[in-house]
C-alpha cells in the first residue's frame, strides 16, 4: 500500500520554541494532506486540510497562527507548532489521500504517517 | 456533520477467541475505512469498505450502507491484535473530511 513518512517521531522541547513536523508521501502524489491531533485515550481530531499550492483550511477552534501548515509540493506537507507551550503536547498525525485512477467515482483512501509525539517542557 | 459511533468501547478476550466490532454512522457514505492503531500510535489501514464485504486473512469486514453500519470481524485472536480499532467515514453530503469514531480498545490475553 501507499506509504506516508512522518518525521520526527518524537520531539521534546522547551516552552517557547518552534517545532516543525514533516509529512511525505513516498510512492504517490497527494493532492490533499491532513493533520490530526490525538490526546491520550481519545480519537483523532482533524486540525487542518492542506491542498498543494494553496492555503490550508483549519477546523474551528484551531489557531492558524499557532499551527502553520505548508504544502509546497505534491509529496510534502509540514506542520510547524510555533512558540510551543505545555498544552500543545500531544500526538500529531498526518495523512495523505490517494485518488484511485480509473474509478468512475473518485475513491479516496487515506493513509497515515506514524505520528509525532510532542512533549513541551 | 456525520456522527460515527463504535461499540463496544472496550473488549478483553482470551487468545484464540473471535470478536465483532461495530461502527454506526449517521449519513450515507462514500468512504468507510477501518484502522488498527498499534501501541506505538501507528494507524494501519485494514479495509476500505464503503459497501460490501472484504476479507484479509483472519480479518473481514462488512458494510451495510443502506442500514448505515459496518462490522469488523477478527477470528482466532492473537496478542498482536491488541490495540485500538477505529472506523472513519466520509459523508456523501459533507465536506470530504474523514470523521473518526470513538474507537474500540481490544486487549487479547495470552
Amino acid at each position: 500500500g501507499a506509504v506516508v513518512s512522518q518525521h520526527p517521531s518524537r520531539v521534546i522541547c522547551k516552552s517557547g520554541t518552534s517545532v516543525k513536523i514533516e509529512c511525505r508521501s513516498l510512492d504517490f502524489q497527494a493532492t490533499t494532506m491532513f493533520w490530526y491531533r490525538q490526546f491520550p485515550k481519545q480519537s483523532l481530531m482533524l486540525m487542518a486540510t492542506s491542498n498543494e499550492g494553496s492555503k490550508a483550511t483549519y477546523e474551528q477552534g484551531v489557531e492558524k497562527d499557532k499551527f502553520l501548515i505548508n504544502h509546497a509540493s505534491l509529496t510534502l506537507s509540514t506542520l510547524t507548532v510555533t512558540s510551543a507551550h505545555p498544552e500543545d503536547s500531544s500526538f500529531y498525525i498526518c495523512s495523505a489521500r490517494v485518488r484511485l485512477a480509473g474509478a468512475k467515482i473518485a475513491k479516496n483512501i487515506q493513509y497515515f504517517g506514524a505520528g509525532t509525539r510532542l512533549s513541551v517542557l | 456533520g456525520i456522527q460515527v459511533e463504535q461499540s463496544p468501547p472496550d473488549l478483553i478476550l482470551q487468545e484464540g477467541a473471535n470478536s465483532t466490532l461495530r461502527c454506526n454512522f449517521s449519513d450515507s457514505v462514500n468512504n468507510l475505512q477501518w484502522f488498527h492503531q498499534n501501541p506505538w500510535g501507528q494507524l494501519i489501514n485494514l479495509f476500505y469498505i464503503p459497501s460490501g464485504t472484504k476479507q484479509n486473512g483472519r480479518l473481514s469486514a462488512t458494510t451495510v450502507a443502506t442500514e448505515r453500519y459496518s462490522l469488523l470481524y477478527i477470528s482466532s485472536s492473537q496478542t498482536t491484535d491488541s490495540g485500538v480499532y477505529f472506523c472513519a467515514a466520509i459523508s456523501n453530503f459533507g465536506n470530504e473530511k474523514l470523521t473518526f469514531g470513538t474507537g474500540t480498545r481490544l486487549t487479547i490475553i495470552p
